[in-house]
């Protein structure tokens, strides 16, 4: 099984809302990552976390904050975001990090209205 | 700095026609290559890994190939339903982190 699943699918939220996108894995990967992609554009990295821990986080605005509860689970907690920031936001798993496949969820469709 | 490129960056085809999508790629040390296949609106979903020039991997009608710069998507006898965007990616160091560094894509469309 390689599923990463996500939710909400769909996410509305106004500027002045706080609102958390999920992740959870179950193929004991121990590599997660955030991307955020645009329409007719490719994923672009966001963060990535390693056996927990934040590995990497690509300069991403602070209303971004990520948390990793656990080996399994990913959250993305989103706090007053500009309307620049709707995407489709992708959390991906990986046996570990380097030079393994990372498998994607089916994503969130975020607005911000 | 590493880069990936890839081309056409769209395909029409016909159902039967078959075709090679192309992903050129400059990084030092290459640590894998990988293809992935993205419907609209959706995640992108995992097809292949190349690791060394000469590998080639199949499945179905898609064939992946790799050589020290270059890897090729063949497509044998596409079906409608092989129309999607194609991304391919590499491991590579880039703004002082290594990670997945993708090319824009091909979106291919297979009309029947």
């Amino acid at each position: 099984d390689t599923e990463v699943t996500q939710t909400p699918k769909h996410l509305v939220m106004g500027m002045t809302n706080k609102k958390s996108l999920k992740c959870e894995q179950h193929m004991g990967h121990r590599a997660m990552y955030w991307y955020k992609q645009k329409a007719k554009k490719p994923p672009e990295l966001m963060f990535v976390y390693s056996y927990e821990k934040l590995s990497i986080n690509e300069s991403v605005p602070s209303r971004f904050s990520p948390e990793c509860p656990n080996s399994s689970l990913l959250n993305l907690h989103l706090h007053a975001l500009q309307p620049e920031d709707s995407a489709l936001y992708l959390c991906a798993s990986s046996q570990s990090g380097g030079s393994y496949e990372q498998y994607f969820g089916p994503g969130t469709r975020l607005t911000v209205t | 700095e590493d880069q990936v490129t890839q081309s056409p960056e769209a395909l029409r085809l016909q159902e039967g026609e078959s075709s090679s999508l192309n992903c050129s790629y400059t990084v030092s040390g290459l640590r894998g290559l990988f293809w992935y296949r993205q419907d609209p609106g959706k995640g992108p979903e995992f097809l292949f890994t190349l690791y060394s020039a000469g590998e080639e991997k199949e499945k179905e009608r898609l064939k992946a190939t790799l050589t020290k710069k270059e890897s090729f998507l063949h497509i044998t006898a596409p079906k409608p339903e092989d129309s999607a965007t194609y991304l391919c990616a590499v491991q590579a160091w880039k703004g002082g982190s290594e990670k997945l560094v993708f090319g824009k894509g091909t979106k291919l469309t297979v009309n029947p």
